[in-house]
């Protein structure tokens, strides 16, 4: 099984509708990455949390991280066809946390 | 330079040759690491260098694939004996230390005929 799991693996919605994205850790997390990548490109940075119950946003996302729970979620607000793409969530895990390990990522789509 | 540099950008090979892929990390940055992506699936790791420490191999998944990172900067994966399973995008990445500010390069897409 995946260490870290994504929800939904894919997800359709209408312009403005809000929407969120978990991450779940099978292990102790040591900092959550939220990164968002287009079909053919790189990663592009989102958001990084680092402590239990801390909480960050860029215009329209949000995310938190609920340590105990080692888990995370991504919330956008009034979603639009710009933040279609493949979210991925990233940690450090246990023993390896000099590098990051990935979830599968969602797939999100916006229709206008 | 101002972003990770991968080349190529894509590559098609013919089963059994062998391929080299590089990447130019952000200058300064001592960490790099190496991901694959395969259709439909997360990022899977392949390897990390970390300065001049011996590089965490844990994540090559066969004795075909070996990476190099010379003088601390420039890394090249090379892959011998293509099989058509090596298809997918292979992603580089750098950060001044460990897994934070990960910097991305756009990939390189392997297509094994």
């Amino acid at each position: 099984s995946q260490e870290l799991e994504q929800s939904p693996q894919s997800l359709i919605v209408q312009e403005g509708k809000n929407l969120t994205i978990n991450c779940t850790s099978s292990k102790t997390l040591y900092g959550l990455y939220w990164y968002k990548q287009k079909y053919g490109e790189g990663l592009i940075f989102l958001m990084m949390l680092q402590k239990g119950g801390e909480e960050k946003s860029h215009e329209k996302i949000t995310a938190k991280l609920d340590e105990k729970k080692q888990q995370s979620s991504l919330h956008i607000t009034a979603s639009q066809p710009s933040h279609a793409g493949i979210y991925l969530c990233g940690a450090g895990l246990g023993t390896s946390g000099s590098r990051l390990t990935f979830g599968e990522g969602t797939q999100l789509t916006v229709n206008p | 330079g101002a972003g990770v540099s991968q080349s190529p950008s894509n590559k098609v090979t013919e089963k059994g040759k062998d391929v080299e892929l590089r990447c130019d990390p952000i200058s300064g940055h001592t960490a790099l690491y190496w991901y694959r992506q395969s259709l439909g699936q997360g990022l899977e790791f392949l390897i990390y260098f970390q300065g001049n420490s011996a590089p965490d191999k844990s994540g090559l998944p066969s004795d075909r694939f070996s990476a190099e990172r010379t003088g601390g900067s420039v890394s090249t994966l090379t892959i011998q004996r293509t099989q058509q399973e090596d298809s997918a995008v292979y992603l580089c990445a750098s950060s001044l230390s460990g897994p934070y500010g990960y910097t991305f390069g756009s990939g390189t897409r392997l297509t094994v005929v």
